[in-house]
C-alpha cells in the first residue's frame, strides 16, 4: 500500500469553478502536511501547509484535514488557467523527523 | 538571487562516467535533501542530511553519494552513471520541526 495516495488525474475544471484536490495516507501518527504545485519541468513550490484538524484559507486556496479518515485536500476557488499544474500532496509520517513523503501528484487543467 | 541553488541546471553525460550536482542555500537551514523524481513516481529521497556531520541514506541511495561541505553546501556524486538515473533532481532545505521543504530549480540529467 501506497504511503501517499493521490489520483493521478488529469482533473479538468472550467475556469472560474472550485478544483478539489484528495490526498489520503496511511500512517495514523502523521502530523504535518503539504501541498505543492509543479508546473511542467519546474520545480515544487509550496502553496499551503496545514497541521491541525479543520480548514485552513489562503487566499483562494483552502486546505483541509481530516487526521480520523486519513485524507487531506486542496480546494481551489475561481480557478484560472495559471493554476493548470500538477499538485503533489506530502506528509511527514513522524513529526519532527522532517522526511516527507510525497503522492505521485495529481495533474489538474483548467478549460478557459 | 534564488535562495536553493542547484549547479548545474542540465548535463548531458555518457555512461560510466563520474557525475557531481552541487547545492548551495542562502535560507540558513541546517537540514538539506536530495531527489530524484521521474514521470510516474513521484519524488524519491535519495539521501539527506540533518547538520554537517549527519548524513542518512534516504529510499533510493545506491548509486549515490553525497557529501555535506558546510551547512550551506550539499553535493550529490554518481560515481558510474548509468542510464537508468537519468531524471530530474531536485535539493530541498527545511527548518526542523516539521517545517515545508523548499526546494531548489532543479538538474536535469541525461546519461547516454
Amino acid at each position: 500500500q501506497k504511503e501517499v495516495e493521490q489520483n493521478s488525474g488529469p482533473l479538468s475544471v472550467p475556469e472560474g469553478a472550485i478544483a478539489s484536490l484528495n490526498c489520503t495516507y496511511s500512517d495514523r501518527v502523521s502530523q504535518s502536511f503539504f501541498w505543492y504545485r509543479q508546473y511542467s519541468g519546474k520545480s515544487p513550490e509550496l502553496i499551503m501547509s496545514i497541521y491541525s484538524n479543520g480548514d485552513k484559507e489562503d487566499g483562494r486556496f483552502t486546505a483541509q484535514l481530516n487526521k480520523a479518515s486519513q485524507y487531506v485536500s486542496l480546494l481551489i476557488r475561481d480557478s484560472q488557467p495559471s493554476d493548470s499544474a500538477t499538485y503533489l500532496c506530502a506528509v511527514d509520517p513522524n513529526f519532527g523527523n522532517e522526511k516527507l513523503t510525497f503522492g505521485t501528484g495529481t495533474r489538474l487543467t483548467i478549460i478557459p | 538571487d534564488a535562495d536553493v541553488t542547484q549547479t548545474p541546471r542540465n548535463r548531458i553525460t555518457k555512461t560510466g562516467k563520474r557525475i557531481m550536482l552541487e547545492c548551495s542555500q542562502t535560507k540558513g537551514h541546517d537540514r538539506m535533501y536530495w531527489y530524484r523524481q521521474d514521470p510516474g513516481l513521484g519524488l524519491r529521497l535519495i539521501y539527506y542530511s540533518f547538520d554537517v556531520k549527519d548524513i542518512n541514506k534516504g529510499e533510493i541511495s545506491d548509486g549515490y553519494s553525497v557529501s555535506r561541505q558546510a551547512q550551506a553546501k550539499f553535493s550529490l556524486s554518481l560515481e558510474s552513471a548509468i542510464p537508468n538515473q537519468t531524471a530530474l533532481y531536485f535539493c530541498a532545505t527545511s527548518e526542523p520541526g516539521g517545517q515545508p521543504q523548499h526546494f531548489g530549480d532543479g538538474t536535469r540529467l541525461s546519461i547516454l
